[in-house]
This record gives C-alpha cells, structure tokens and sequence, in this order.
C-alpha cells in the first residue's frame, strides 16, 4: 500500500522565519516520483517540484529548497526567508505504480 | 498558453439534481485527471484518462459518478443524482507521459466549488 504522510497539519511563522514541511512517504515500488503541490488561498494547485526514486540529490530554487532521504523515506521541503505570500496549503505527493496520492497537506500561515 | 479550464467555478443545486463539470485540458496533454478535495477526505483521485479512455475509474465513489471525455479537449465529470455529501471542490488537471502512466506533473485547473443542498 503506498501512503503519504504530512503530519503537520498548520504552521504559524513570522515573516523571516526558515520553516521545514515534513513529508513520509511508503511504497514498495522501488521506482516512484515525488511531488510537491502549492495551493494558495485562491484555491488552485500549482506544481513545484517533482524527483524520481533514483536522485536523492538535493535541490535549491531561489528560497526554496528540498531534501530526499531514501533511508528514512522522507522529502522535505524548506522555505527560507518566508514571506507572506508563502501562506498556501502546501501538498505532498507519491506516483507509484500508476496513481498519485496525495498526503492531507499542510497549512502554513505567514504573519508579516 | 491557457491552462486547464473548468466550468463552472460555483454551481449550487439542490439534492436529487443532475449537475456536470466541465474541463478543458492543456492542449497536448494526453492524460486527464478528475479529484476531489473536501476537509474530510483530502484530495482524491476520481478517474484519469490517457488518450481519451478511461484507465482508472476505481476511485468514482458510486454509479451516480460518471465521466466522459468525447475528445482530447473536453471531458466531463457527471453526478445524478446528486447528494449533499457530494459536496466538495472538483479538480481537473492534465499532463502528459507515455502509453498507461504519467509520471510527470501534473496541471490543475482552478476547480468547481460544488454545493449541493
């Protein structure tokens, strides 16, 4: 069974702040592809950010950045420097096999 | 470029109606994707097709669920009769892959906020 786990369900910064959304994932496919979604107040999901089974090799995109770790199944995904405009539901999610399914998500709220 | 659109964004209507979703997938994609998202269940896949067929509809809850796509540009998701609990927001999203999976991103649409009373 594959599963994706988000246990954060909201997080409260203030702008500035570095913040860290946790990602779990399970799968018995030994090929799979990871996924991080956006999904701003106005409601539509916005792709960020997807990597494959076989490159853990981490990734930075201006202040945002990603850690996979095979050994403990996990993609992390950190903004730096949050700002207000971050504040979104944020979404993790697992292809394997031929669905993608999605954790519950976390709500981070950035105050200015 | 367009991205993927859904109409209508808002449809209220009351229990027992027929209602219909729209979407129009990004030209070029061949897989379409139809989920649902409430507080409860989170976001669901429904049904995906890959060049106009169905793939995987094992996540329509229950024969009111049907879903259509005539055409590479037009798919339709349809509830009859509808029920409160189908309360939610629709989501259609495309991309594109090879033959049976896509292991690519995928693009959302801005959803339809369904409310049934």
């Amino acid at each position: 069974a594959q599963k994706v786990t988000q246990a954060q369900t909201e997080i409260s910064v203030v702008e500035k702040e570095d913040v860290t959304l946790d990602c779990v994932y399970e799968t018995r496919d030994t090929t799979y592809y990871l996924f991080w979604y956006k999904q701003p107040p106005s409601g539509e999901l916005v792709f960020l950010i997807r990597r494959n089974s076989f490159d853990e090799q981490n990734e930075i995109s201006g202040r945002y950045s990603w850690n996979f770790q095979k050994s403990t199944s996990s993609f992390n995904f950190t903004i730096t420097a949050s700002q207000v405009v971050d504040s979104a539901v944020y979404f993790c999610a697992l292809l394997g096999g031929f669905k993608t399914i999605f954790g519950a998500g976390t709500r981070l709220f950035v105050k200015a | 470029d367009a991205g993927v659109i859904q109409s209508p964004r808002h449809e209220v209507t009351e229990m027992g109606q027929e209602v219909t979703l729209r979407c129009k997938p990004i030209s070029g994609h061949d897989y379409l994707f139809w989920y649902r998202q409430t507080m409860m269940r989170g976001l669901e896949l429904l049904i995906y097709f890959n060049n106009n067929v169905p793939i995987d509809d094992s996540g329509m809850p229950e024969d009111r669920f049907s879903a259509k796509m005539p055409n590479a540009s037009f798919s339709t998701l349809k509830i009859q009769p509808s029920e409160p609990r189908d309360s939610a927001v629709y989501f259609c999203a495309s991309s594109w892959g090879s033959a049976g999976v896509s292991y690519n991103e995928q693009f959302f649409g801005p959803g339809t906020r369904l409310t049934v009373l």
